[in-house]
């Protein structure tokens, strides 16, 4: 099956720095990858959608200068958090859309990473 | 807008039992449906994917079926075991859009 990889899988922060996570679909190509935010409990929430090439699209509520999204790639997206404070720690996912069925799975399906553990101190 | 509601919340059953877990959408032009399981801490284990043209999946001792006329999934787990215990998320798929997940049910396998 299609394989999705991120980058850190963990890591710690202290408030005010920035940190970057990368999304990688491994043996496809992604030309629509989702980033998702889970906290403690709760179920996952949609922060943005980002298209090969293109700006990201944002779900309300989620600042997009804060949560910078990069998808210079078929294959790599980047989410960046800016100026991160502890209100941020929280686990994020990554998924990436497999359109055409390439990787083997069923069309459209989509293939989540194993996730990103943010805690700022 | 799309909302996905998943009941029971929370569910304990002792080993053996046959068990249910519900999901109902509102909005019923889906592309597809997807069963997850999350370990604690952990990312996402796709169970099963049942494509809207399809009336159920079947993987093991898992059962899932779609009635989308309804909005409604059933995920079926037979012969529970403590293994099984878990959160199990479902979400939906509506073309052009990222999935919608509902809050899900954290299930409980006693032995």
């Amino acid at each position: 099956g299609a394989v999705v990889s991120q980058h850190p899988s963990w890591v710690i922060c202290k408030s005010g720095t920035s940190v970057k996570i990368e999304c990688r679909s491994l043996d496809f190509q992604a030309t629509t990858m989702f980033w998702y935010r889970q906290f403690p409990k709760q179920s996952l929430m949609l922060m943005a959608t980002s298209n090969e090439g293109s700006k990201a699209t944002y779900e309300q509520g989620v600042e997009k200068d804060k949560f910078l999204i990069n998808h210079a790639s078929l294959t790599l997206s980047t989410l960046t958090v800016t100026s991160a404070h502890p209100e941020d720690s929280s686990f994020y996912i990554c998924s990436a859309r497999d359109w055409g069925g390439t990787s083997g799975g069923a069309p459209n399906e989509q293939f989540f990473g194993p996730g990103t553990r943010l805690t700022v101190l | 807008k799309q909302e996905v509601t998943q009941i029971p919340a929370a569910l304990s059953v002792p080993e053996g039992e046959n068990l249910v877990l519900n999901c109902s959408f509102t909005d019923s032009a889906i592309y597809n449906l997807q069963w997850f399981r999350q370990d604690p801490g952990k990312g996402l284990t796709s169970l099963l994917l049942i494509q809207s043209s399809q009336r159920e999946q079947t993987s093991g001792r898992l059962n899932a079926s779609l009635d989308k006329s309804s909005g409604r999934s059933t995920l079926y787990i037979a012969a529970s075991q403590p293994g099984d215990s878990a959160t199990y998320l479902c979400a939906v798929n509506q073309a052009g859009t990222a999935l919608i997940f509902g809050k899900g049910t954290t299930l409980s396998v006693s032995s």
